[in-house]
Order: C-alpha cells, then structure tokens, then sequence
C-alpha cells in the first residue's frame, strides 16, 4: 500500500529566508507525487506535481519540488519565503495504476516569522 | 470559472443524529471525490465517483455513512448515525478524470463538530 511521510509537524522560518519541507512516499512503481498547500479555512491547492522527466518541478507561487528515487523523497524548497506562505503543507502520491486515488501525507504548518 | 461549491461549511450536531452534506463540482469534471480531514491529518478519501458510478468506496464506513451522485453532478454525503470520532472536515474535490494525471480542485470543506 502507497503512504506518504511528512516528519516535520511544525516548521518555523523567518521571512526571506530560504524553506525545505521533507516528504518521504512508500510506492512500489514509479509514483505521481504532489504537493498541495492549504490555508486556514480553505481547501487543498495544487502547488505542483511531477509525473515523469525532469526530477526538478517548477510550481506556483515561486516554489519547487525534487524528487529523488533512491531515497524515495520529494521535497518542497522555496528560497526565499514570504509571510503569505504561513499555511498547512500536504504532499501526496497518485496511484498510477487505479483510478487515480491518492494518499495523503499529514501535513507541515509553516509559521512564518516577521 | 466557479470553484467547487459545498454546503454547509459548519455544522454542529449531536452524537447519534444524522447530518448531510452537500458538493456541486465544477462545471464539466466526471471525477468527485470526498475526503475526511480529522485535525491534524491528511484527507483520507472516503468515497470516489466516476459520473454517477462508484470508482473506489473502500474507505467508506458503510454502516454510517452513504453518498450518491445522481445524474453524475453534484453530490451528497451523509452520516446517520454521527459518532463522536466523525467531528471532522469534510471536503469534496473533483477533476475532469480519475487519473492521477490530472488536478484535483478542492472546495472550502464543511467542518462537522459532533458532541
């Protein structure tokens, strides 16, 4: 069965500094990975994805994404971090083989400090 | 183009009550998927549709709750009878198809506190 691990709960930086947020999967195929970003009170938004290719995804919002097989992660950088990313973080593998299902990670909040 | 739209974003009820839930997809996506938010987790998909027919409910607790999509647009949840452990947020998404390859568009959730 596909899982996803985030071990940062809680992550604190200060504006303008640079961001890494960790993500590790468990898959047995080459997995469709995502990261998606969730503000208080809002649902999930896509940040970006990565399919197959480049292992370097380019996202929205200035972020960006690697995804790294031999050590099963797909860490999400920013380097320079503004306080309107303070937010909940999720990454997510996609089963390619099923209807496309998803799981999910629990989750990084970024605090942002001024 | 409108988001997905889901109704009512609070509910509060009490254990043993029934509740119902209820998402209109963006206009033209086949996919709809409901997911559980317990605090301080991921979404945990509960129910996904295909049009009207059910792609994958394996996550679903059957004896509570139940879901439905006529006529393959909108959708509604509903828990009979509420649990204290089903104070969540329940938020439904849908894409244009069931493949992973394509974006899941999640709307705001309603967030159920049961007591």
């Amino acid at each position: 069965a596909q899982s996803v691990t985030q071990p940062d709960i809680h992550i604190t930086v200060s504006e303008g500094a640079s961001l890494e947020l960790r993500c590790n999967y468990s898959y047995g195929a080459t997995p469709y990975l995502f990261w998606y970003v969730q503000s208080p009170g809002q649902g999930l938004q896509l940040l970006l994805k990565y399919f197959s290719g480049d292992t370097l995804v380019q996202g929205i919002k200035g972020f960006e994404a690697e995804f790294k097989r031999s050590q099963s992660s797909f860490n999400l950088r920013k380097p320079s971090v503004h306080w309107s990313d303070a937010a909940e973080y999720f990454c997510a593998v996609g089963d390619n083989t099923n209807a496309g299902k998803s799981t999910f990670g629990d989750g990084t909040t970024l605090t942002v400090k001024p | 183009e409108a988001g997905v739209a889901q109704s009512p974003r609070y509910k509060i009820i009490e254990k043993r009550q029934s509740v119902a839930f209820w998402c209109n997809p963006i206009s033209g996506h086949a996919t709809l998927y409901w997911y559980q938010q317990i605090l301080g987790q991921g979404p945990k998909l509960l129910i996904q549709f295909q049009n009207n027919g059910v792609v994958d409910d394996s996550q679903l607790p059957k004896d509570r709750f139940s879901a439905e999509r006529l006529k393959g647009v909108d959708s509604t949840l509903k828990i009979q009878p509420a649990k204290l452990e089903d104070s969540a947020v329940y938020l439904c998404a849908s894409s244009l198809d069931p493949t992973s390859t394509y974006e899941q568009y999640f709307g705001p959730g309603t967030r159920l506190t049961v007591t």
